[in-house]
C-alpha cells in the first residue's frame, strides 16, 4: 500500500505569490518523522524541512512552512513568496523508525 | 565536513552487463541507504543498513540487485546482470541516529543507462 501520496504532478505559481504542495501519509506508528525534499534539475536532493508526529507546532524554516494536520494524516509544504529558484521536483518523506519512504513529487513551476 | 560521496556519476551499459556502483557516506553516520530512482518518479528504497547489518532489503531485487557494506563504513551496490528497466538514478543517503531530525544527506547519484 502506498504509504505516502502526492496527488499533484504538477503545479504552477506566480512568482512572489504563495504555493501549497500536498502530501497525505499512512501509518499506524504513533511516532514518525515527516521530511519535504527539493530536488533541482540538477538532480541534487536538498532537505528543506521537518515534523515530528509529536510536535505540536508546524515547523518552520524561512519560507518553508509545514501544515501538520495529524488527524487528516497530511503534512502540506507552503512556500511564501515564490522565487524562480523554487522550480524544481518536490518530495514529501516519511519515516518510521529508521526506515524512510518517499512520495511521487510535484514539479513546481514559477512563473516571471 | 566531506557530504556523501558516490562514484561513478554515470554508467552506460549493455543489457546482460553488469555494473557496480560505490558509495562512501559522511564519517560517522551509521545508517546508509540505497535509492534507485526512475525518471519522472520518487526514490525508491532498495536497501538499508545499520552500521554492516541489513536492516530493510525488501524491495531489492534479489535476483540481480547485491548490497555489501563491509566494516560499515563505503558501500557498494552491484546489479548483475542488468536489465533495460535498471536504468535510472542510484542515490546514495546516510543519516544519524544521535539527535536531530535524522534527515538524509543524498550524494550526486549514479545515472546508469541500460542499453
Amino acid at each position: 500500500a502506498q504509504k505516502i501520496t502526492q496527488t499533484q504532478p504538477g503545479m504552477f505559481v506566480q512568482e512572489k505569490e504563495a504555493v501549497t504542495l500536498d502530501c497525505t501519509y499512512d501509518t499506524s506508528d504513533p511516532s514518525y518523522g515527516l521530511f519535504w525534499y527539493k530536488q533541482p534539475s540538477s538532480g541534487e536532493m536538498i532537505f528543506l524541512i521537518y515534523q515530528g508526529s509529536y510536535d505540536q507546532q508546524n515547523a518552520t524554516e524561512g519560507r518553508y512552512s509545514l501544515n501538520f494536520q495529524k488527524a487528516r494524516k497530511s503534512a502540506n509544504l507552503v512556500i511564501s513568496a515564490s522565487q524562480l529558484g523554487d522550480s524544481a521536483m518536490y518530495f514529501c518523506a516519511m519515516r518510521e523508525v529508521n526506515d524512510m519512504r518517499f512520495g511521487a513529487g510535484t514539479r513546481l513551476t514559477v512563473k516571471p | 565536513e566531506a557530504g556523501v560521496a558516490q562514484s561513478p556519476r554515470y554508467k552506460i551499459i549493455e543489457k546482460r552487463q553488469s555494473v557496480a556502483f560505490w558509495c562512501n557516506p559522511i564519517s560517522g553516520h551509521a545508517t546508509l541507504y540505497w535509492y534507485q530512482q526512475i525518471l519522472g518518479q520518487g526514490p525508491k528504497l532498495l536497501i538499508q543498513f545499520q552500521n554492516n547489518g541489513v536492516v530493510d532489503d525488501s524491495q531489492l531485487p534479489k535476483d540481480r540487485f547485491s548490497a555489501e557494506r563491509l566494516k560499515g563504513v563505503d558501500s557498494t551496490l552491484k546489479i548483475q546482470p542488468a536489465k533495460l528497466e535498471d536504468s535510472a538514478v542510484y542515490l546514495c543517503a546516510s543519516s544519524s541516529p544521535r539527535g536531530g531530525t535524522g534527515e538524509l544527506f543524498f550524494g550526486e547519484g549514479s545515472r546508469l543507462t541500460v542499453l
